[in-house]
């Protein structure tokens, strides 16, 4: 099945300091992919839908300007934290849209394992 | 606008106990259901779906049926393991949109 990576799985930064987050679909091109945040004992919250090639959309009450995600092949997409604050310490979870494409009526997400961000 | 509502748990049971863990959701087109298994310190990983009303998903000892006369798609294992100690996410894929609409997930703890 299809296989989507993040790197790195964890990271502990000071605060102010910028943090990346690399998220690859490593066995199928992925022209959208998706950025999500994960509180504890909480569900997922959609940040951010990466299209290759375009700018991100951005959910309502995300920061443009503080996560910058950067979706420049049909593989990698990243999410830079910029300027962290312990409020930012979260779960980060990408997702990659199936090799289906948006034209179909059944698109599965296939998830990368997530990247634990720890702001001290 | 489409949501889905879970079961709170967490959902606690003794080894090959029956489990079932509810869901019903909203949508305003014709949806596909999935359910979703996070494993502690792991992202997401799809165990079951269906794509249209009466159909049936099943893995690894799970099922669920789409249920469209009552908006449903309730997970169920008949005997459960301390394997599958793991938060549970029900889930709505509609074409309007791009994205998965997830609940808010439901932890299951199963004990020896």
């Amino acid at each position: 099945g299809a296989v989507v990576s993040q790197h790195p799985s964890w990271v502990i930064c000071k605060s102010g300091t910028s943090v990346k987050i690399e998220c690859r679909s490593l066995d199928f091109q992925a022209t959208t992919m998706f950025w999500y945040r994960q509180f504890p004992k909480q569900s997922l919250m959609l940040m951010a839908t990466s299209n290759e090639g375009s700018k991100a959309t951005y959910e309502q009450g995300v920061e443009k300007d503080k996560f910058l995600i950067n979706h420049a092949s049909l593989t990698l997409s990243t999410l830079t934290v910029t300027s962290a604050h312990p409020e930012d310490s979260s779960f980060y979870i990408c997702s990659a849209l199936g090799p289906g494409g948006l034209a179909s009526s059944y698109n599965e997400q296939f998830f990368g394992p997530g990247t634990r961000l720890t702001v001290l | 606008g489409n949501s889905v509502t879970q079961m709170e748990g967490p959902v606690t049971l003794s080894e090959e106990a029956f489990l079932t863990i509810n869901c019903t959701y909203t949508a305003t087109g014709y949806p596909s259901l999935f359910w979703y298994v996070q494993y502690p310190g792991e992202g997401l990983q799809l165990l079951l779906k269906a794509t249209k009303a009466d159909d049936k998903g099943s893995n690894k000892g799970f099922e669920a049926t789409y249920r469209k006369e009552t908006t449903s798609f309730h997970l169920e294992k008949g005997s459960v393991q301390v394997s599958d100690s793991a938060v549970y996410f029900c889930a709505l894929y509609d074409a309007g949109y791009s994205t998965l609409t997830f609940g808010k997930g439901t932890m299951l703890l199963v004990s020896p």
